[in-house]
């Protein structure tokens, strides 16, 4: 079964616009982390976030903003104002401390955003 | 200078051929992970390697191997290529469990 899901596999928007990517993990872990990466056209992973799971409260860092809900299993991410240089792949991954710290990564979104 | 560092980093081989793929990093951590990324599958782990003398299968290890030369070296061997392990293959670090990963430039490995 997969640990992290992104169903989302691809979005297009227009500059400006807000965007949400969803994130669903699965776990039965009591202690465990949560990662954003980014992975821009050149093809390196760029950390974006770490939430761990004792830490339910959102974050907000300029434009990208992060909301963690237990309750739903979700560690969504949001880009406000969205821009040409947000296009990327964002990666959603999960940390269990049950496993020793072995990730889980979901598949992927691809963002386009458009001019 | 990049704190984790992939060899080669483009590499064209053939069927059946045997290739190794180099890792090296200066952060100091003792965690060392390979990855392979395919399109529209996200990342795999392979193997990772908690300190030199701890070596662990990952999700996908079959037609793999590693080692662990030193605490800021980790290797991937192909033994055999075959078409299918044409992939970009990243190499990643770790401090302490729980911690962000960080990862080196990727390895696009083609196998013909």
């Amino acid at each position: 079964a997969q640990k992290v899901t992104q169903a989302q596999t691809e979005i297009s928007v227009v500059e400006k616009e807000d965007v949400t990517l969803d994130c669903v993990y699965e776990t039965r872990d009591t202690t465990y982390y949560l990662f954003w990466y980014k992975q821009p056209p050149s093809g390196e992973l760029v950390f974006l976030i770490r939430r761990n799971s004792f830490d339910e409260q959102n974050e907000i860092s300029g434009r990208y903003s992060w909301n963690f809900q237990k309750s739903t299993s979700s560690f969504n991410f949001t880009i406000t104002a969205s821009q040409v240089v947000d296009s990327a792949v964002y990666f959603c991954a999960l940390s269990e401390a049950g496993t020793g710290n072995q990730f889980y990564f979901g598949t992927g979104t691809s963002l386009t955003v458009i001019p | 200078d990049a704190d984790v560092t992939q060899t080669p980093r483009n590499r064209i081989t053939k069927t059946g051929k045997r290739i190794m793929l180099e890792c090296s990093q200066t952060k100091g951590h003792d965690r060392m992970y390979w990855y392979r990324q395919d399109p529209g599958l996200g990342l795999r782990l392979i193997y990772y390697s908690f300190d030199v003398k701890d070596i662990n299968k990952g999700e996908i290890s079959d037609g793999y191997s590693v080692s662990r030369q030193a605490q800021a070296k980790f290797s991937l061997s192909l033994e055999s290529a075959i078409p299918n392990q044409t992939a970009l293959y990243f190499c990643a670090t770790s401090e302490v469990q729980g911690r962000k990963q960080f990862f080196g430039p990727g390895t696009r490995l083609t196998v013909l």
